[in-house]
């Protein structure tokens, strides 16, 4: 069953404490992202990675940390500076068409922080 | 700073309508435009995506309609559905910064019966 993965789905964590949440998936996709969504806002981007051990920062990265040691795996930190984490926080891969980058999205993570 | 802005930000259809929904690009760079359906706590899914040198393309009742001098796009759902009530996001991207997607606010949709 092919897809993208995302865990927790719900994450409750008191401030000042770091917390990582989990993206992995089986499609063979070079391109990850993360995405930062709040209510009424859309989505906005925090990181993305094209390639194995390579990582860009997004737009608001500041107070996030991405690794990406393998191709089915990017995971994201939320550090303690980031001032407000409480978020839905989504993951893409991104498959290359005809029509163009075509971005596939997982379940997301809702992140609490208080 | 907003890349692409989208509206409007709510829109009320009857079932059997048609539901247009409008986005705005300033970045000439951008060469891709993917349409996304976003239900409650679930992640958005690919609806239907456009590139600059084609007008218009259609899938099903969803249809792009792009114009590349007003940097303009639209999405029409024709014989709008009650299960069309969504959140509808647009956006944009090239290949400059990895093709990551530059989203709209966002469009309520909701398909009255």
């Amino acid at each position: 069953d092919g897809g993208i993965t995302q865990s927790p789905k719900y994450l409750f964590r008191k401030e000042g404490q770091n917390v990582t949440l989990s993206c992995e998936q089986n499609l063979n996709h070079d391109a990850m992202y993360w995405y930062r969504q709040d209510p009424g806002q859309g989505l906005r981007l925090i990181y993305y990675s094209q390639i194995v051990n390579d990582f860009q920062k997004g737009d608001i990265a500041e107070g996030y940390s991405v690794s990406r040691e393998k191709k089915e795996s990017f995971p994201l930190t939320v550090t303690s500076a980031q001032k407000n984490p409480t978020a839905f926080y989504l993951c893409a891969s991104s498959l290359t068409t005809l029509t163009g980058v075509e971005q596939y999205f997982g379940p997301g993570t809702r992140l609490t922080v208080t | 700073q907003q890349q692409v802005k989208q509206s409007p930000q709510s829109l009320i259809v009857q079932k059997g309508g048609i539901s247009i929904i409008n986005c705005a690009y300033e970045n000439t760079a951008f060469d891709y435009f993917p349409w996304y359906q976003q239900f409650p706590g679930k992640g958005p899914a690919l609806l239907i995506a456009i590139r600059p040198d084609v007008s218009e393309k259609k899938e099903g009742r969803f249809t792009i309609s792009f114009n590349k001098s007003a940097k303009q796009f639209s999405l029409h759902i024709m014989d709008s559905q009650p299960g069309d009530s969504a959140t509808y996001f647009c956006a944009a991207s090239n290949s400059n910064s990895g093709y990551a997607l530059n989203f709209g606010k966002g469009t309520s949709l909701l398909v009255t019966p």
